[in-house]
This record gives C-alpha cells, structure tokens and sequence, in this order.
C-alpha cells in the first residue's frame, strides 16, 4: 500500500523554466511533509518542508504547496537550472517517527 | 553536512552469508533509519530506531534485522543473504520533527 504517490517517473524542463513535481499521499495522519533531491552515487539531500498548518512554504528558487483536501503537494522551481536535474523525493511523517517516501521524479532541465 | 557515515560503502557477498551494514552519527539525534532504494520503488523503510534498543518494522522488514546500543550506531543485519536484497541502502538520523540527514549509502550486491 503506497501511501505516499509521485505519479510522474519523469519530466522534462527547459532551462529557465518553471519546473512541478507532484505528490500525492493517503494517510491523513500526515503532518509533516518533506521533498529531497538526490544525485547518482549520493545520498538524499533536503530541499524544504512544510507542515500540515501552513499550504505554501518558499526558500529562495524552491516553493512547496499543501492541499490538504487533495491530500496533494507540489514543488515548484523557478527558474530551472542544469543543476536541477536530478531525481525528486516527497516524504511524509506524522508525529516524530516514521518518514514514508514516494517512488521519486527524476527531473531533467533542457540546457 | 550532517555528521553520518556509513560502513561498508560497496560490498560483495554470496547468498546464504550474513551481512551487516554500519550507520554512525555524532549528532546525538535521536531517530535513526535504515531505507532501501531500488529502480521504480523509491526508498523503502526497513527498520528504524526511536531510542537505543528501541526499534521498530519498516514496510519491508523481512530478512532483515537492526540493533541499536548507542545512540551513535544502528546496525542492520541481513540473516541469510538473498539476490532480492541486492540493493543500495541509506541511513538517515532525524531529530524531532524535523529533515532527516542521509549517509553516502551502501551499495550491497549478493551473488
């Protein structure tokens, strides 16, 4: 049971572009939402979170959007940069324990 | 960078063997994980710590077991290897509610 749903394996972005990884989750215990980037070879590194009490959240390039009716999260870059391209993980947790991670997007900026 | 490291980085072993893999932090946070990824599945949890000694299942905890007896080291433990359980494996450390950190993995093939 995939309680937590990035749809899209992939997308295609030009550079400059804005670019919206989707994730979608079940559980509405959730209360604590994360997205990660990671590169071949390395480990996850965060990008941003939000809590269930607030619906956006901005830190310079990157901006992550809550609907919580939707059971929906988004992330948005704006602009792209080559340096973007790399795969894409939302995570979601409720309380202090447990973080469930979606499939993942791998993102590929178009120079 | 988060203060995590994990041992061995690539290891090769034959099916039926024991393998343990190493995750040691000197953040003193208090929740650690140990995830799997694989292609088209994302990170899958495995087990993870809330506490020394305390532990609990992840969503795919079969053939693998964890111990924890310093906050600073959780270790996993595959029983009797398997070709399934070829994978990368991460460790994370987490404070409260808040970003978890990612070691540099461990990439494990069994043969």
């Amino acid at each position: 049971d995939q309680q937590v749903k990035q749809n899209s394996p992939s997308l295609s972005v030009q550079e400059g572009r804005i670019s919206i990884l989707n994730c979608d989750y079940t559980n509405s215990m959730f209360d604590y939402f994360l997205w990660y980037k990671k590169y071949p070879a390395e480990g996850p590194t965060f990008l941003i979170s939000i809590s269930s009490i607030k619906d956006k959240n901005e830190d310079g390039r990157f901006t992550v959007f809550l609907n919580k009716s939707a059971k929906h999260l988004s992330l948005h870059i704006v602009p792209s940069q080559p340096g973007d391209s790399a795969v894409y993980f939302c995570a979601a947790s409720f309380g202090n324990e447990k973080l469930t991670f979606g499939t993942g997007t791998r993102l590929t900026i178009i120079p | 960078d988060a203060g995590i490291t994990q041992s061995p980085r690539h290891k090769v072993t034959e099916t039926g063997t024991p393998v343990t893999l190493r995750c040691h932090q000197t953040e003193n946070h208090r929740y650690m994980y140990w995830y799997r990824q694989d292609p088209g599945h994302g990170l899958r949890l495995i087990h993870y710590s809330y506490g020394v000694k305390d532990t609990d299942k992840g969503e795919v905890s079969d053939g693998y077991s964890v111990s924890r007896s310093k906050t600073e080291d959780f270790l996993l433990t595959l029983e009797s290897a398997t070709s399934s359980q070829t994978s990368v494996y991460f460790c994370a450390i987490r404070d409260r509610a808040a970003e978890a950190f990612f070691g540099q993995g461990t990439r494990l093939t069994v043969v």
